[in-house]
C-alpha cells in the first residue's frame, strides 16, 4: 500500500523559512516523479512544484519560483520542500503527491494527508 | 495555461447524469486529468490523459475531449459521488502545471 507522510508544517512569521518533508513507502520511490500541491483554507488546489525521478526535470509555480526549492533523496525515500521568504498567501495545507506511472506531469495517483503551513504575524 | 471549469456548482439528484466542463486557454493536446475531492480528504485521481480511468475507478466515470475542451461525465450519480472535481493539465511538463478552479457537485 502506498503511503505518503508529510511533516514540517507549523505557524511561522512572514519572511521566515520552513522545510517540509514527505516520507514515502509501499512503492519504488525512485521510479516516480513527485509533486507538492497546496490548498488554502476553503480554496481549490494549486500545484506548487514537482521533480522527475532523478531530479533531472524540475518545475515551479510562478507564485513560488525563486522562493521555494524542491528536492528528493532517493536513498531515504524522501521528498522535501524548502520554503523561504514565506508570505501570508502561502498559508495552506501542503500535500505530497506521487505522479502517475509513465506520466510525470499527472500530479497525483496517490496523496498524503497534508501538513498545514500558517504564515502570520 | 489557465483551466476554466464550469459550472462552479452542479445541483443534481442521485441517479442523474453529471456533465462537467474544463476549458484550457491554449491547447493541451490530450494531457488532462480529473480528480475528485471530498471534504476533509486528499484528492483522488479519476481520469488521466483525457479519457483513461485510473486504477479502481468505476466505469460510471468517463472523460472525453482534446485540445482545449474537455468533459467529465458521471453517468448515474451515486451518493458517494457528491464532491468537488478538479481538472489538471500537464502540457509541457516540467514547466508549470495547473489545476482548474473546481466544480462542486451537490445534492439537489
Amino acid at each position: 500500500e502506498v503511503q505518503l507522510v508529510e511533516s514540517g508544517g507549523g505557524l511561522v512569521q512572514p519572511g521566515t523559512s520552513l522545510r517540509l518533508s514527505c516520507v514515502a513507502s509501499g512503492f519504488t520511490f525512485d521510479d516516480f516523479a513527485m509533486h507538492w500541491v497546496r490548498q488554502a483554507p476553503g480554496k481549490g488546489l494549486e500545484w506548487v512544484s514537482g521533480l522527475n525521478w532523478n531530479s533531472g526535470g524540475i518545475g515551479y509555480a510562478a507564485s513560488v519560483k525563486g522562493r521555494f526549492t524542491i528536492s528528493r533523496d532517493n536513498t531515504k525515500n524522501s521528498l522535501f520542500l524548502q520554503m523561504n521568504s514565506l508570505r501570508p498567501e502561502d498559508t495552506a495545507l501542503y500535500y505530497c503527491a506521487k505522479a502517475a506511472r509513465y506520466y510525470a506531469g499527472v500530479v497525483g495517483d496517490s496523496w498524503g494527508q497534508g501538513t498545514l503551513v500558517t504564515v502570520s504575524s | 495555461i489557465v483551466l476554466t471549469q464550469s459550472p462552479a456548482t452542479l445541483s443534481l439528484s442521485p441517479g442523474e447524469r453529471a456533465t462537467l466542463s474544463c476549458r484550457a486557454s491554449q491547447s493541451v493536446g490530450g494531457s488532462l486529468a480529473w480528480y475528485q475531492q471530498k471534504p476533509g480528504q486528499a484528492p483522488r485521481l479519476l481520469i488521466y490523459e483525457a479519457s483513461n480511468r485510473a486504477t479502481g475507478i468505476p466505469a460510471r466515470f468517463s472523460g472525453s475531449g482534446s485540445g482545449t475542451d474537455f468533459t467529465l461525465t458521471i453517468s448515474s450519480l451515486e451518493p458517494e459521488d457528491f464532491a468537488v472535481y478538479y481538472c489538471q493539465q500537464r502540457r509541457g511538463w516540467p514547466s508549470a502545471l495547473t489545476f482548474g478552479g473546481g466544480t462542486k457537485v451537490e445534492i439537489k
